[in-house]
């Protein structure tokens, strides 16, 4: 049964720590997304890469987000430093070539507090 | 801009009764795809049916069919014969075929009534 993994499932920080979150894509999937949801926003795209590179991430906060696909089975949403407002949960999803349905991972729930 | 609209915050049903949910989007885009996505209380996004915008038969799964008006610019969620795991969130997201970027309306919470 092929799934969208995150890691971690929860994390709690206080502000100016950095966090990491990590998404491993179904296996053949080439088109990796990050989103983010909160109950005033909803669902946000942050950020989407195929085959690696990055194609949009005008979603994301420049300053202090980035993101990367360093191999074909990992990608990875980093924070630095992170503030209040980033408390929400993230989700990772991927995709197939010519497919168009996302799946979705479980999500990290971030909390800095 | 694409913008997704469920105007439903809330709605409730009860067991193995019939449910619509709405949703509208704006788009002048001419091939693009529907879906609809449940989240339970667990969080997970979980799929529940899609449609390809070229294709004028409406999509079923099971208990969960659309209503695809592409003119009005509509897409609604039937669900039929309500069951207690169908209670969620429930997302609309609308796709185009060039970018694979999905656009998500702010959801509706379905809670169904034992």
């Amino acid at each position: 049964d092929a799934r969208v993994t995150q890691t971690p499932r929860h994390k709690v920080t206080e502000m100016g720590q950095e966090v990491t979150m990590r998404c491993q894509p179904i296996l053949g999937h080439n088109t990796v997304f990050w989103y983010r949801q909160t109950m005033m926003q909803g669902l946000e795209l942050l950020a989407y890469f195929r085959n690696r590179a990055p194609l949009d991430d005008s979603g994301m906060p420049k300053d202090r987000f980035s993101a990367e696909m360093p191999d074909a089975t990992l990608a990875t949403l980093k924070i630095q430093p992170s503030e209040p407002r980033d408390s929400a949960v993230y989700f990772c999803a991927s995709a197939q070539a010519g497919v168009y349905e996302q799946y979705f991972g479980p999500g990290t729930r971030l909390t800095v507090t | 801009a694409q913008t997704v609209t469920q105007s439903q915050p809330e709605m409730s049903v009860q067991e193995a009764e019939t449910v619509t949910l709405s949703c509208t989007y704006d788009t002048s885009e001419n091939n693009y795809y529907l879906f609809w996505y449940k989240q339970p209380p667990s969080r997970q996004m979980i799929l529940v049916i899609r449609q390809e915008a070229y294709k004028q038969q409406n999509a079923t799964e099971n208990r969960f069919s659309v209503n695809f008006q592409k003119a009005a610019k509509s897409f609604s969620l039937k669900i039929s014969d309500s069951q207690l795991g169908d209670t969620a969130m429930y997302f609309c997201a609308f796709m185009r075929v060039t970018g694979n970027q999905f656009y998500f309306g702010t959801g509706t919470s379905l809670t169904v009534i034992p």
